[in-house]
């Protein structure tokens, strides 16, 4: 399978800090790349997805001015939470895919967010 | 509005202990329905896409299978290494939209 890697895979900031979250793929060039947010015990919500080039597509209910998403090249993308708040400690996932695989997607190991 | 069930939330198995995990959808239009494994504190790895009702795929002890309303992934003789949450989700419309259920958590004991 393909592999994308995420970093850090933690990180503890701050309350009004901004924390920048990377997700790379690195066998492939993905076209469109996702960013997930998981609480405890639920499932995966999708925040957004991004496709290289062009602006981030927001689900309802993402804040897009504290959620920065940019997707300068086809094996890059990166989740900036600005002025971070404890509520917005949680498990970030970005995940890949690339029109040559199918349809599947592929996942980073994820970053645990903790404001304080 | 698509939506992924999945049943049951937990499952304690003993070691070589068979058993079924079951995931019911409703989706407008089924791109793909893909199976993932997931341990704590890592992201999702995947495991298998079912395009069709019929559909069947294998991988080690691991067997998901598909009908038209839901899926199973059969795990036949587990090992304690087996056990993690495994995540169903559902591909629909264009394959970007991607519907993910709370997951089973697995649990085999020795």
């Amino acid at each position: 399978g393909a592999v994308v890697s995420q970093h850090p895979s933690w990180v503890i900031c701050k309350s009004g800090t901004s924390v920048k979250i990377e997700c790379r793929s690195l066998d492939f060039q993905a076209t469109t790349m996702f960013w997930y947010r998981q609480f405890p015990k639920q499932s995966l919500m999708l925040m957004a997805t991004s496709n290289e080039g062009s602006k981030a597509t927001y689900e309802q209910g993402v804040e897009k001015d504290k959620f920065l998403i940019n997707h300068a090249s086809l094996t890059l993308s990166t989740l900036t939470v600005t002025s971070a708040h404890p509520e917005d400690s949680s498990f970030y996932i970005c995940s890949a895919i690339t029109q040559r695989m199918n349809t599947e997607a592929f996942f980073g190991q994820g970053t645990r967010l903790t404001v304080v | 509005e698509d939506q992924v069930t999945q049943s049951p939330e937990a499952l304690r198995l003993q070691e070589g202990e068979s058993s079924s995990l079951n995931c019911s959808y409703t989706v407008s239009g089924l791109r793909g329905l893909f199976w993932y494994r997931q341990d704590p504190g890592k992201g999702p790895e995947f495991l298998f896409t079912l395009y069709s009702a019929g559909e069947e795929k294998e991988k080690e002890r691991l067997k998901a299978t598909l009908t038209k309303k839901e899926s199973f992934l059969h795990i036949t003789a587990p090992k304690p290494e087996d056990s993690a949450t495994y995540l169903c989700a559902v591909g629909s419309g264009g394959y970007q939209k991607v519907t993910f259920g709370i997951g089973t958590k697995l649990q085999v004991i020795p």
